[in-house]
């Protein structure tokens, strides 16, 4: 599978900063998925959208659905420092255009108090 | 309800040799996923089984193989170990055979490969 486009690299911001992340496909997707990794973890669910233009939120975690199904992006408000970590897009292709999800090179996510 | 577990949590092996990761599924999952994370990298897929067989498969050599127990449980056997095999090797359980929404979804820690 392809790895998506997903920026910025890294942030590294002041707690009560909101932040903003994005993530770009060359092809579509029907699930966009936006994951969160400590160290030594495997990736958590933040947030899941199953539909062009959904607009999704989770307690400060906001996200979207791009209407052409090939972006997505993810919103923080009011950083804390446990927000800190790598963020992760994830997109699933239509059926039968395979199972596997697509993964981002992931946002690494700094927060200083 | 039990999660992903997955051993060992960390391997040394060497280059060559043959490993065999370990995973069992979050409980009412039949649908195992294998992923490979190298440092820097977001995972990768390698494969999936549904109900003990492959149904999907990444662009990994034939070197990597798998099996899906009864019991949903899985392995992950990489043969003839490259130095490039080193990585976090995570897998993920899910409810449906992977077409329809993963929010299911649940990765395991994953296991790290070191190949020396």
């Amino acid at each position: 599978g392809q790895q998506l486009n997903q920026s910025p690299q890294s942030m590294f911001i002041q707690e009560g900063e909101d932040v903003s992340m994005n993530c770009t496909s060359s092809s579509i997707f029907n699930t966009w998925l936006w994951y969160k990794q400590d160290p030594g973890e495997g990736p958590v669910l933040l947030i899941a959208l199953y539909k062009a233009g959904e607009l999704t939120s989770n307690g400060r975690l906001t996200a979207q659905f791009g209407i052409t199904r090939k972006d997505s992006f993810l919103n923080i408000s009011a950083s804390i420092p446990s927000d800190v970590g790598i963020y992760f897009c994830a997109g699933q292709p239509p059926p039968g255009s395979g199972y596997a999800l697509n993964f981002g090179k992931g946002t690494s996510l700094l927060v200083t108090p | 309800e039990t999660g992903v577990t997955q051993s060992p949590t960390h391997l040394i092996k060497t280059r060559g040799q043959q490993v065999t990761l370990r995973c069992s599924s979050q409980s009412g999952h039949n649908t195992v996923s294998w992923y490979q994370q190298a440092l820097g990298q977001g995972p990768q897929f390698i494969f999936q089984y549904y109900r003990e067989e492959e149904n999907g498969r990444g662009n990994f050599p034939p070197r990597f193989s798998g099996l899906q127990f009864p019991n949903y449980s899985s392995e992950l056997n990489v043969n003839a170990l490259e130095l490039d095999d080193s990585a976090l090797y995570l897998c993920a359980s899910s409810l449906q055979g992977g077409g329809l929404g993963n929010y299911g979804y649940t990765f395991g820690s994953g296991t790290r490969l070191t190949v020396v």
